[in-house]
């Protein structure tokens, strides 16, 4: 059965940073193209970033520069570290899953929150 | 603001039949057949109910059904089960490496 477990959500002061981990289970997460999106309080879903099954990385303007993605392939899990971060990365955390080159999001983790707040 | 729009709400009477809209551009829902329509309850995890517009994976019933018209997606819930209540985003590739969703659509059986 395919899973995804997210963790590492919390508060966090503006300017801080915080690692989320999304674990993988009946899947390996380098067969698949991997992808974070996020959902604030009250608001749609925005994309964020991923990673293809080749190791190439795309990100959305509004995280560039100040998020990266990885993935450790011994631990099946993928990653996001998350830096400088600013009160309107507030949301939920998804990591989900692509079928490479589907271009949909076949599974999904139920979420990590995080809260950048002073 | 979300860029593909939503009805904040729908509702039906359990077998009735109900339609959720979701309106893009040319640059998303218009320009590509990769819409995709998700099952969301309160602190669970989305489930994917239809992609490229009218597909569904396997264990989806055939109660749920998708269609597309210009820059307007649809997903038409049929005869509706107290369990079809949840909430309901769309999605779109919109080209070179990226994504756009709906606000979401919460589904009330009545």
């Amino acid at each position: 059965e395919v899973q995804l477990v997210e963790s590492g959500g919390g508060l966090v002061q503006p300017g801080g940073s915080l690692r989320l981990s999304c674990a993988a289970s009946g899947f390996t997460v380098t067969s698949h193209h991997m992808h974070w999106v996020r959902q604030a309080p009250g608001k749609g879903l925005e994309w964020v970033t991923y990673i293809r099954s080749s190791g190439s990385i795309i990100y959305s303007d509004s995280v560039k520069g100040r998020f990266i993605v990885s993935r450790d392939n011994a631990k099946n899990a993928l990653y996001l570290q998350m830096n400088s971060l600013r009160d309107e990365d507030t949301a939920v955390y998804h990591c989900a899953r692509e079928p490479s080159g589907q271009l949909t999001f076949d599974y999904w983790g139920q979420g990590t929150l995080v809260t950048v707040s002073s | 603001q979300s860029a593909l729009t939503q009805p904040p709400s729908a509702s039906g009477s359990p077998g009735q039949s109900v339609t959720i809209s979701c309106t893009g551009t040319s640059s998303d829902v218009g320009g590509y057949n990769y819409v995709s329509w998700y099952q969301q309850y309160p602190g669970k995890a989305p489930r994917l109910m239809i992609f490229d517009v009218y597909k569904r994976p396997s264990g989806v019933p055939d109660r749920f059904s998708g269609s597309k018209s210009g820059n307007t997606a649809s997903l038409t819930v049929s005869g509706l089960q107290a369990e079809d209540e949840a909430d309901y985003f769309c999605s779109s590739y919109a080209g070179i490496n990226n994504w756009v969703f709906g606000g979401g659509t919460r589904l009330t059986v009545l």
